[in-house]
């Protein structure tokens, strides 16, 4: 149980496109959803929380009209990336919290490389 | 604030011995502790928590981690390393003061030789 997939696992596109990418847990709701960025040989670093039916939570120095985050459900919530630029490069992984208490353990998709060229 | 840190960013171990895996935290209240491990190009998987009660606790694939509160640490362990436990590893402290992030450490990758 409680698994989360996200979607795309690669995807290339062209500086100046958007790309969007979704994490849905498949078998239990999430209250809330994580999203972060990895970049290589580092940490994972918080871009943003996002919770059903509210504007999600931006950490200091990600910008929110860049990085476009809707929690339409208590399934899915997806990341756009939109005008990207080959800074944008780098893994994104979300991860799903079930809500049920503050003491519980994440369930994180697969994660999603973008490749900007 | 909340912090967690791992501070060894490699830890070679040959097959067959005993591994250690690093962190320390510093908390303000109850400490809600994780290890997550990640493999090439995947998400992270959850080990184990320490939450409340018995200082040893017990994981998954044979992990095991040890909350020691007097050295604020939290380290994980295997009693007998094997080559696919070669991944990255992560500690993690959930945020208690009202956003209940998760703050992870900066990751310790694990190569076990065989």
């Amino acid at each position: 149980g409680a698994v989360v997939s996200q979607h795309p696992s690669w995807v290339i596109c062209k500086s100046g496109t958007s790309v969007k990418i979704e994490c849905r847990s498949l078998d239990f709701q999430a209250t809330t959803m994580f999203w972060y960025r990895q970049f290589p040989k580092q940490s994972l670093m918080l871009m943003a929380t996002s919770n059903e039916g509210s504007k999600a939570t931006y950490e200091q120095g990600v910008e929110k009209d860049k990085f476009l985050i809707n929690h339409a459900s208590l399934t899915l919530s997806t990341l756009t990336v939109t005008s990207a630029h080959p800074e944008d490069s780098s893994f994104y992984i979300c991860a799903a919290d079930r809500g049920r208490s503050n003491t519980g353990e994440l369930f994180f998709g697969e994660g999603s490389r973008l490749t900007v060229l | 604030a909340q912090s967690v840190a791992q501070p060894e960013d490699q830890v070679n171990v040959a097959e067959g011995n005993p591994l250690t895996v690093k962190c320390t935290y510093s908390v303000s209240g109850n400490p809600y502790l994780f290890w997550y491990v990640q493999y090439p190009n995947r998400g992270l998987q959850f080990l184990l928590k320490y939450i409340t009660g018995d200082n040893l606790v017990k994981g998954s694939y044979g992990f095991e981690a040890e909350f020691n509160k007097s050295q604020t640490s939290f380290h994980l362990k295997k009693p007998s390393a094997l080559v696919s436990d070669s991944a990255l590893y992560f500690c993690a402290v959930r945020d208690q003061s009202g956003t209940y992030k998760y703050i992870f450490g900066t990751g310790t990758r694990l190569k076990v030789l065989a």
